[in-house]
């Protein structure tokens, strides 16, 4: 059970806008910074949105994050075949003094 | 160019024990927060813990998830830029693919450079 809670799936036809939910509560979201995760299988993650909506050079302003209360969300507009992956979203859990990951969510590029 | 490169899969039985490395490059090491996460098969990340290798031994800081407190160590060799994981008897449960990867920031940061992982496989 993880403590970030996300769908377990998402999917989308090429060129549509999706997004994908993560929620979380006062001592993770609430209080601190959310990060978003790529994960194509079979390669490690990679950090695709930092700090509630920054993106890490490399990565295509067709990926946007945004955050409210305790729920984050990530958008991917454009959709393209090579998006389909896993996507994590991860926060600072203040009782943790760790961080903390949401269960996943698959896109599927149909 | 930073870079984490792990050691390679690992196939053990329980009750065995096991050191993975994460050797470093491209980065301050000794003043860097890195990380490792598990990932079960077909599952989710879970942070495991993290060290902050500091220049010397007795300085170094480890963090661990409550989680896997007791069941893993962390450690790390400042003089050889690597951070260690290991287990004092594996368990079947231990199965799964390990990453380290390196941390920015303080509680606002993330992980922004991630090893390739080590996939582990413990059988009876």
């Amino acid at each position: 059970q993880s403590v970030l809670t996300q769908p377990p799936s998402a999917s989308g036809t090429p060129g549509q806008r999706v997004t994908i939910s993560c929620s979380g509560d006062n001592s993770n979201i609430g209080s601190n910074t959310v990060n978003w995760y790529q994960q194509v299988p079979g390669t490690a993650p990679r950090c695709i949105i930092y700090r509630d909506d920054q993106r890490p050079s490399g990565v295509p302003d067709r990926f946007s994050g945004s955050k409210s209360g305790t729920t984050a969300s990530l958008a991917i507009s454009g959709l393209q075949s090579d998006d389909e992956a896993d996507y994590f979203c991860a926060a600072w859990d203040d009782s943790l003094n760790g961080q903390v990951f949401g269960g996943g969510t698959k896109l599927t590029v149909l | 160019e930073v870079q984490l490169v792990q050691s390679g899969t690992e196939v053990k039985k329980t009750g065995e024990s096991l050191k993975i490395s994460c050797k470093t490059s491209g980065f301050g090491f000794s003043h860097s927060w890195v990380g490792w996460v598990r990932q079960m098969p077909g599952k989710g990340l879970e942070w495991m813990g993290s060290v902050y290798p500091d220049d010397f031994p007795d300085d170094s800081d480890v963090r661990y998830n409550p989680s896997f407190q007791g069941q893993v160590t962390i450690s790390a060799d400042h003089s050889i830029r690597t951070a260690f994981l290991q287990w004092a008897s594996l368990k079947a449960s231990d199965s799964a693919m390990y990453y380290c990867a390196k941390w920015y920031g303080g509680n606002t940061g993330y992980f922004d450079y991630w090893g390739q992982g080590t996939l582990v496989t413990v059988s009876s």
